[in-house]
């Protein structure tokens, strides 16, 4: 069973167009994260959920919208899409471990392609 | 500011060691996070240090020097699969990671 799974994989749309990305995981994790990594690799936080409440909310376009109906769904929706936004959106979700750490686990990620 | 730097590409030989080196600057520490990203996937996690030293498992290892802002990936015995790259983060006070963008590693037989 996938642990932390986001649909779809690829999406190419055009400017203007809203779209969705979906996230669910299955670990029992509190938090889960959107993160965006861009043609340069950085990887660059976006959201932040615990428990259903956003802790954290980077600088981030206010056409991003993320939404969690429970702790194991976060989807982001993005609206009037613009080419700056064509880059992998990853979904995490993170629980501490034994050791302390925050491990993150991601999902395959979902490559959006704006033309 | 907060700033993580590593090496944009490293190239090794099959059956070598290579080290990975990281040095960082975060308002606070919380840990250094190695994570390991295969062309077109997503980041797994290899290791996580909080103390000084170095801590081992298996084939890779890892390093921190708090005083010096400085951590390395020690990866021996490479294999093909080891091609990726890898990904330093450094959590702040605010227990957000902070991520460097990648060092690229290039196996060659």
């Amino acid at each position: 069973d996938t642990a932390v799974s986001q649909t779809p994989k690829y999406l190419v749309t055009q400017m203007g167009n809203d779209k969705s990305i979906k996230c669910e995981q299955n670990l029992g994790h509190d938090t889960m994260y959107w993160y965006k990594q861009d043609s340069k690799k950085f990887l660059k936080i976006m959201f932040s959920y615990n428990n259903k409440e956003l802790i954290i909310n980077e600088t981030v376009p206010n056409r991003f919208s993320p939404k969690s109906p429970d702790k194991a769904h976060l989807n982001l929706h993005i609206n009037s899409l613009e080419l700056g936004d064509s880059a992998v959106y990853f979904c995490a979700s993170s629980q501490v471990g034994y050791s302390g750490a925050n491990v993150l686990t991601f999902g395959a990620g979902s490559r959006l392609t704006v033309l | 500011g907060q700033n993580i730097d590593q090496p944009t590409e490293m190239t090794a030989t099959e059956g070598a060691i290579v080290q990975i080196n990281c040095t960082y600057q975060t308002s606070g520490f919380n840990g250094l996070f190695w994570y390991q990203q295969h062309a077109g996937e997503a980041p797994t996690f290899l290791s996580y240090n909080v103390l000084d030293g170095l801590e081992e498992k298996g084939r890779f290892s890892s390093f921190l020097s708090r005083s010096k802002g400085y951590s390395y990936l020690l990866l021996k015995e490479l294999q093909m699969k080891d091609s990726a790259s890898y990904l330093c983060a450094s959590m702040d006070s605010n227990y957000q990671l902070i991520w460097g963008a990648g060092t690229k590693l290039i196996i060659k037989p």
